[in-house]
């Protein structure tokens, strides 16, 4: 079957430019995940989700920085007035449900280079 | 707060070589442990996870991994390391699979 895809798989846009970046995860998981992992370091996690709402958004760096996910499948992650800090590859992963042992799947990610 | 140190950046072991790669957590309570891998283009996979029981746990790809409460260590390895292993390797701890926090990654080489 299918696993996560993320698009796109790679972005480049200009510092200051708005930016969204997408997750379908692996149809029947309810729970969404997004991390950052910059160059050399391990993924970051930024929020997840329990069907459409975010359970946990602790790990986003700041108010530039939202995800949606409205119907409880596709999830987007958007970026508004980027900064060149703002540049990674940005993971999405999905699970049965939260909170507990199932696996989380992860997708190939979206590399992010702000110029 | 929950913290992962992998204390080796970069390790080279030959084919066939045994490996073993360092694990180090901080956590209060019990911990979720987790491996993953990461080849060139491909997403985090995971190797194995231990969340209680037997503290020698089996995963894919002939890994295994030991929870030692005592040292705060999940070291993983591997009797015989084969070319298609070398990647970059993730060790993450939590209270569950929602709140993992991961290490900086160990990158393997594998030398013919």
């Amino acid at each position: 079957g299918a696993g996560v895809s993320q698009t796109p798989s790679n972005k480049v846009t200009e510092k200051g430019k708005y930016v969204e970046l997408r997750c379908d995860p692996i149809s029947g998981h309810t729970a969404l995940y997004w991390y950052r992992q910059s160059l050399g370091q391990g993924p970051e996690f930024l929020i997840y989700f329990q069907g459409t709402g975010a359970a946990d958004d602790s790990g986003l760096p700041n108010d530039r920085f939202f995800a949606v996910r409205p119907e409880g499948s596709v999830s987007t992650l958007k970026i508004q007035r980027t900064e060149r800090g703002d540049s990674a590859v940005y993971l999405c992963a999905s699970s049965l449900a939260a909170g507990g042992t199932d696996e989380q799947f992860f997708g190939p990610g979206t590399r992010l280079t702000v110029l | 707060a929950q913290s992962v140190t992998q204390p080796d950046i970069h390790i080279t072991v030959s084919e066939g070589a045994s490996l073993e790669l360092r694990c180090n957590y901080s956590y209060g309570a019990t911990p979720y442990l987790f491996w993953y891998v990461q080849s060139p283009g491909q997403g985090l996979q995971l190797l194995l996870k231990y969340f209680s029981g037997d503290t020698l746990v089996q995963g894919i790809k002939g890994f295994e991994a030991e929870f030692k409460r005592s040292q705060s260590s999940f070291n993983l390895r591997k009797p015989s390391v084969h070319w298609s292993d070398a990647a970059e390797y993730f060790c993450a701890v939590g209270p569950n699979n929602n709140d993992m926090r991961f290490g900086a990654g160990t990158r393997l080489t594998v030398k013919p």
